[in-house]
């Protein structure tokens, strides 16, 4: 069956501008989380939605990151005056009732450059 | 101090060759431990998963989990170029979902 999936693949903006990045999650996965991957930081977590609530925002670097998740399904993490900090990839994953997240299944990923 | 350590390598081997990947990590809660594969520019892979300590085997890999010392591994034998690839381990707790900790990755490289 299809994947994770995510859009842009790569995405190069200039400082200042805001950005959205997209998830659809594989169909029926009830937690979706984003995570960045970074030069030197490894993968990060962001923050994790069950359904459409967000119960651990916690990863989120500061409030010009937010993100959101409708129908149970897409989610969007938009970053707003991005900074060249911000550059990274953005991986979205999805993991099935039962596993208590557990098993997280991959996308392959935003890559973002801010200028 | 991270939570979770793993050398970032190069590791690099000939083919056929077995291959060790290990991590630590400091956080006493986690029982729940991954191996995931990425290549370049894609996402993460899930290899293997175990629950608390002891040892798991597919196919060509074997992962084991010592939680007295903290200590995971990650064996892949018989290795083939087509392992080339970073090695991530994570790990998470029981919380009832459960965000995953990464280590850094270990860059392997398998030469025929």
């Amino acid at each position: 069956g299809a994947g994770v999936s995510q859009s842009p693949s790569n995405k190069v903006t200039e400082k200042g501008k805001d950005v959205e990045l997209r998830c659809d999650p594989i169909s029926g996965h009830t937690a979706l989380y984003w995570y960045r991957q970074s030069l030197g930081q490894g993968l990060e977590f962001l923050i994790y939605f069950q359904g459409n609530s967000a119960p651990d925002k916690s990863g989120l670097p500061s409030d010009r990151f937010s993100a959101e998740r409708t129908g149970g399904s897409v989610s969007t993490l938009t970053i707003q005056r991005t900074q060249q900090e911000d550059s990274a990839v953005y991986l979205c994953a999805s993991s099935p009732i039962g596993t208590g997240g557990n098993e997280q299944f991959f996308g392959p990923g935003t890559r973002l450059t801010v200028l | 101090q991270k939570e979770v350590e793993q050398d970032p390598g190069p590791l690099s081997v000939p083919e056929g060759a077995i291959v060790s990947l290990n991590c630590t990590y400091s956080n006493s809660a986690f029982q729940y431990f991954m191996w995931y594969r990425q290549y370049s520019r894609k996402g993460p892979e899930l290899l293997m998963y175990t629950y608390s300590s002891g040892n798991k085997e597919d196919g060509r890999f074997t992962a084991q989990v010592d939680k007295s010392s903290k200590y995971i591994s990650l064996f892949i034998r018989d290795s083939q170029p087509s392992d080339s690839a970073t090695y991530l381990c994570a790990m998470s707790g029981t919380g009832g979902y459960n965000k995953l900790i990464f280590g850094a990755g270990t860059r392997l490289a398998v030469h025929p």
